[in-house]
C-alpha cells in the first residue's frame, strides 16, 4: 500500500538546536509531499509542500524540507528550534490525479527550554 | 476570511443516535474532505468530494454518509452512532485544476464522544 511513514513518535530537542522530523514515503510515480503542524485543540496548519523543481523547499516559521528521491525521504528541518515549535507534525502525500491527501501518524516535537 | 468552518466544536452522543457534522468553506475550493483523528493513528480519510454532486469513499467510510449539494458545504452524517466513532473530526478543502493544486486547508475540528 502507498503510504508515508514517520518513524519517530516523539522528538525532543533543546531550544536553539537544529531539529529534524523524519518522513519517508512509499508511493509510485512522483507524489506531492506536504508538512502540516497541529497545535493543541487546533486544526492542521500548512507548513510547506514539494510539487516539483528545487529539492529544498522553504516554508512557514523558518521550516524547510528536502525532497530526496533516492532515499524516498522528505525530512522537515529547522536550524534553530523554539519552544513555541512544540507541536504535532504530520507528513502527507498526494498522488497526482487522485486528489486525496494521505497522512502519516504524526511526530510530537518537544522543544525544551 | 473564515476559511473552513466546522460546527459544532464539541458533541456528546448516545449510542444509536444520529447527527450531522457541518462543514462550510468560503474559498471556492472544488475539493473537500472529511478526516477522523485518533490518538497515534494520524488522520484517516472518511469521504471526499471533487465537486458539487460528486462524492467518494476514503479509507474508513463505514458508518458515515456525506452529500455535496453546493460547492461551499460538505456535511458528514452519522446514522447510528457507535463508541468506535468517538474521535476528532476534521473537514478540509483544497483547489485543484489542471497542474495547479493548493494545499489542504483545515477546519478547527469537531470533538465527538459516543457514550
Amino acid at each position: 500500500a502507498q503510504s508515508v511513514a514517520q518513524p519517530e513518535d516523539q522528538v525532543n530537542v533543546a531550544e536553539g538546536n537544529p531539529l529534524t522530523v523524519k518522513c519517508t514515503y512509499s508511493v509510485s510515480g512522483n507524489p506531492y509531499l506536504f508538512w502540516y503542524v497541529q497545535y493543541p485543540n487546533r486544526g492542521l496548519q500548512f507548513l510547506l509542500k514539494y510539487i516539483t523543481g528545487d529539492n529544498l523547499v522553504k516554508g512557514s516559521y523558518g521550516f524547510e524540507a528536502e525532497f530526496n528521491k533516492s532515499q524516498t525521504s522528505f525530512h522537515l528541518k529547522k536550524p534553530s528550534a523554539l519552544v513555541s515549535d512544540s507541536a504535532l507534525y504530520f507528513c502527507a502525500f498526494m498522488r497526482p490525479g487522485t486528489y486525496k491527501y494521505i497522512f502519516g501518524t504524526g511526530t510530537r516535537l518537544k522543544v525544551l527550554a | 476570511n473564515a476559511g473552513v468552518t466546522q460546527t459544532p466544536k464539541f458533541r456528546i452522543l448516545k449510542i444509536g443516535q444520529s447527527m450531522t457534522l457541518q462543514c462550510a468553506q468560503d474559498m471556492n475550493h472544488n475539493y473537500m474532505y472529511w478526516y477522523r483523528q485518533d490518538p497515534g493513528m494520524g488522520l484517516k480519510l472518511i469521504y471526499y468530494s471533487v465537486g458539487a454532486g460528486i462524492t467518494d469513499k476514503g479509507e474508513v467510510p463505514n458508518g458515515y454518509n456525506v452529500s455535496r449539494s453546493t460547492t461551499e458545504d460538505f456535511p458528514l452524517r452519522l446514522e447510528l452512532a457507535a463508541p468506535s466513532q468517538t474521535s476528532v473530526y476534521f473537514c478540509a478543502s483544497s483547489y485543484s485544476r489542471g497542474d495547479m493544486n493548493t494545499e489542504a486547508f483545515f477546519g478547527q475540528g469537531t470533538r465527538l464522544t459516543v457514550v
